[in-house]
């Protein structure tokens, strides 16, 4: 099943703007993680932002979290035709028995026009 | 850079045979995932294990689906017999507890299944 949801599906903008994707999920978490799979390949961890995070940023990326909203967004700055991807939140959640799961979302399909 | 390695990363196969994918997790990794990516219903996670003992496989399809960690460096997941509905992207993750909490994983780059 499918814990997060990201929004928008698709997204497309010139290069150089900011692009912003969202997430929201049901249920609590230990983290959240962000992922990017370029076409045909492997999902790359770009970024963790912990359950008593708020904000966090790595380079051109700011992740925020509100654990009250069960949210996240991940803003993209200064977009690159190469950030052409797509882009998956997905959270870690403890299962029970001492285990958590990793559950993702569809994922924001993410088009930046050179 | 650790890499997790999956093979093979293609595979063509008539419906009915028996598909073997394999895993390479990250070496000191504790924690293997398999997941399954269609553009239907996304990333579905199949299975589990922690320290090699499976500890959830209730996203896989019992009666064709296995999934296996026989050491620790190498996880499977078999399908006998495939059905043309198995075609997807098949990924392993591994991980490891992090510090501060909660897990960090690494994905491989997939075995892409087409069932005919």
């Amino acid at each position: 099943s499918q814990q997060g949801e990201e929004d928008p599906q698709a997204l497309s903008i010139q290069e150089g703007e900011n692009a912003t994707m969202n997430c929201s999920y049901k249920t609590s978490i230990n983290n959240l993680q962000w992922y990017r799979q370029n076409s045909g390949r492997g999902l790359v961890h770009l970024i963790l932002i912990r359950s008593n995070e708020r904000e966090k940023h790595s380079g051109r990326l700011r992740v925020t979290l509100d654990t009250s909203k069960k949210s996240s967004s991940l803003l993209i700055t200064a977009s690159r035709a190469a950030d052409t991807a797509s882009y998956f939140c997905a959270t870690d959640s403890y299962s029970g028995a001492g285990s958590y799961q990793l559950t993702f979302g569809k994922g924001t399909k993410l088009s930046v026009i050179p | 850079d650790a890499r997790v390695t999956q093979t093979p990363r293609h595979k063509v196969t008539e419906m009915g045979q028996e598909v073997t994918m394999r895993c390479q997790p990250i070496l000191g990794h504790n924690t293997v995932f398999w997941y399954r990516q269609t553009m239907m219903q996304g990333l579905e996670l199949l299975a589990y294990f922690r320290n090699r003992a499976p500890l959830d496989d209730s996203g896989m399809p019992k009666d064709r689906f296995s999934a296996e960690m026989p050491d620790a460096t190498l996880a499977t997941l078999k399908i006998q017999p495939s059905e043309p509905r198995d075609s997807a992207v098949y990924f392993c993750a591994s991980g490891s507890y992090l510090p501060l909490g909660g897990y960090g994983y690494t994905f491989g780059s997939g075995t892409r299944l087409t069932v005919v």
